[in-house]
């Protein structure tokens, strides 16, 4: 079973630019949320998506966007980047009920998408 | 709100030794979940361990047992028979029940194991 996939790796941007990451989740998971990680901050949850719809949000502003398509797969973009949006970008899928698959409150995580903005 | 502390940002063990890494939060939720995460160098975050808060009984998994104290809140990890391949970041997190897949983390501790 394919893991969570995360594209792109590395990513390099320029300040006031904007940038769109991708994330495929485990087959059979219908819950995706993403972290923003920082060596200062750590893990910091920005929102999770489930059937496509937003169902949580953490304190980030409103340049931090997502979605979910019907597929499952989501993308999260960052409008008018700024510095200290340089982070490792982390999703994690997840089921959404316990079962013999699994327990839902699990999060499978991609390896990132690392953010450097100049 | 929630929040997870870990004090001890980094720490080192034998090889072949115990250790115990630190975790503390603060909640007012009755039901929750609290887990630990292990991120490995340059590798995905996989889940640790996971401790019901309804549980009284400590979750082992292997080497990985925990010690949770629900009336002081603490959560700790100890890790027996430390091996090279512990070596990495461990995340304690905390999520409430019905959350959301909403998880709070910690800073992170970062475990070097000593051969």
């Amino acid at each position: 079973k394919a893991g969570v996939t995360q594209t792109p790796r590395y990513l390099i941007k320029t300040r006031g630019q904007q940038v769109t990451l991708s994330c495929s989740p485990i087959s059979g998971h219908r819950s995706v949320s993403w972290y923003q990680q920082t060596p200062g901050q750590g893990l910091q949850f920005l929102f999770e998506y489930f059937s496509e719809t937003q169902r949580n949000k953490g304190n980030f502003p409103g340049r931090f966007s997502g979605r979910q398509f019907s597929n499952s797969r989501s993308e999260m973009n960052v409008s008018t980047l700024e510095l200290g949006d340089s982070a490792l970008y982390l999703c994690a899928s997840s089921l959404e009920f316990s079962g013999t698959a699994g327990w839902a409150g699990e999060l499978f995580f991609g390896e990132g998408s690392r953010l450097t903005v100049l | 709100a929630q929040t997870v502390t870990q004090s001890q940002p980094e720490m080192s063990v034998q090889e072949a030794e115990t250790v115990t890494l630190s975790c503390t939060y603060d909640t007012s939720e009755s039901n929750y979940y609290l887990f630990w995460y292990k991120q490995p160098p340059s590798r995905q975050m996989i889940l640790v361990i996971r401790q019901e808060a309804y549980k009284q009984q400590n979750a082992t998994e292997n080497r990985f047992s925990v010690n949770f104290q629900k009336a002081a809140k603490s959560f700790s990890l100890k890790i027996s028979d430390s091996q090279l391949g512990d070596t990495a970041m461990y995340f304690c997190a905390f999520m409430n029940s019905g959350g959301y897949q909403k998880v709070t983390f910690g800073t992170g501790t970062k475990l070097q194991v000593i051969p």
